[in-house]
């Protein structure tokens, strides 16, 4: 298996654009995460889904964040208008089942937003 | 609300010297409990896991023991090498409530030759 795949890898924008990251979870797995990471905040879970259906949205910043599951082999994450302070690196990870056991996650997208 | 708190590092260590990373949680209930391990630029492996109280979960000479009576899963190590070298991460899964995982703030490991 190819394991949980996020493109692009490295994304820089300007402050003001859309960002739009994109995730295809292990195929199987019915539950999708999303993390950013940052120095100052560490692991933040932003948004689950489970059978695409989103679960728990309360990690999501503000109104700027928005997440999508149109099927089970694939999610987005967009920000809209994108801002500085949205530079870290986001996660994509999937697990079966909706308890979370053995998470996958993905290598993440850097993102720099200038 | 589930919580996770882990000592911060970076802990610097020689190699084949012993490790200990702490850990303690809050949770209701009884939460499955994991280490995980990120290498400069990858993602979160999953390193060991337990899932109930006295549960020593162990893997590639890591060990850690699920202690309910000191909320504690902390990390070991007999003898580290310099490819140990990486950010550890202690995380919780809850029974109930929000399913995710709730992950502490991570302890960089440095390990020299």
């Amino acid at each position: 298996d190819a394991g949980v795949i996020q493109s692009p890898r490295h994304e820089v924008t300007e402050m003001g654009q859309e960002v739009t990251l994109r995730c295809k979870p292990i195929s199987g797995h019915n539950s999708l995460f999303w993390y950013r990471q940052t120095m100052m905040r560490g692991l933040e879970l932003l948004i689950y889904f489970n059978n695409n259906v989103p679960i728990d949205d309360s990690g999501m910043p503000e109104d700027r964040f928005s997440a999508k599951m149109p099927n089970a082999s694939f999610s987005t994450l967009k920000i809209q208008p994108s801002e500085p302070r949205d530079s870290a690196v986001y996660f994509c990870a999937s697990t079966l089942g909706g308890e979370a056991k053995e998470v996958f996650f993905g290598s993440g997208t850097q993102l720099s937003v200038l | 609300g589930n919580s996770v708190t882990q000592m911060e590092g970076p802990v610097t260590l020689s190699e084949e010297a012993f490790l200990t990373i702490n850990c303690t949680y809050t949770a209701t209930g009884y939460p499955s409990l994991f280490w995980y391990v990120q290498y400069p630029g990858e993602g979160l492996q999953l390193l060991l896991k337990a899932t109930k109280a006295d549960d020593k979960g162990s893997n590639k000479g890591f060990e850690a023991t699920y202690r309910k009576e000191t909320t504690s899963f902390h990390l070991e190590k007999g003898s580290v090498q310099v490819s140990d070298s990486a950010v550890y991460f202690c995380a919780l899964s809850a029974p109930t409530g929000r399913r995710a995982l709730t992950f502490g703030s991570g302890t960089r490991l440095q390990v020299q030759p």
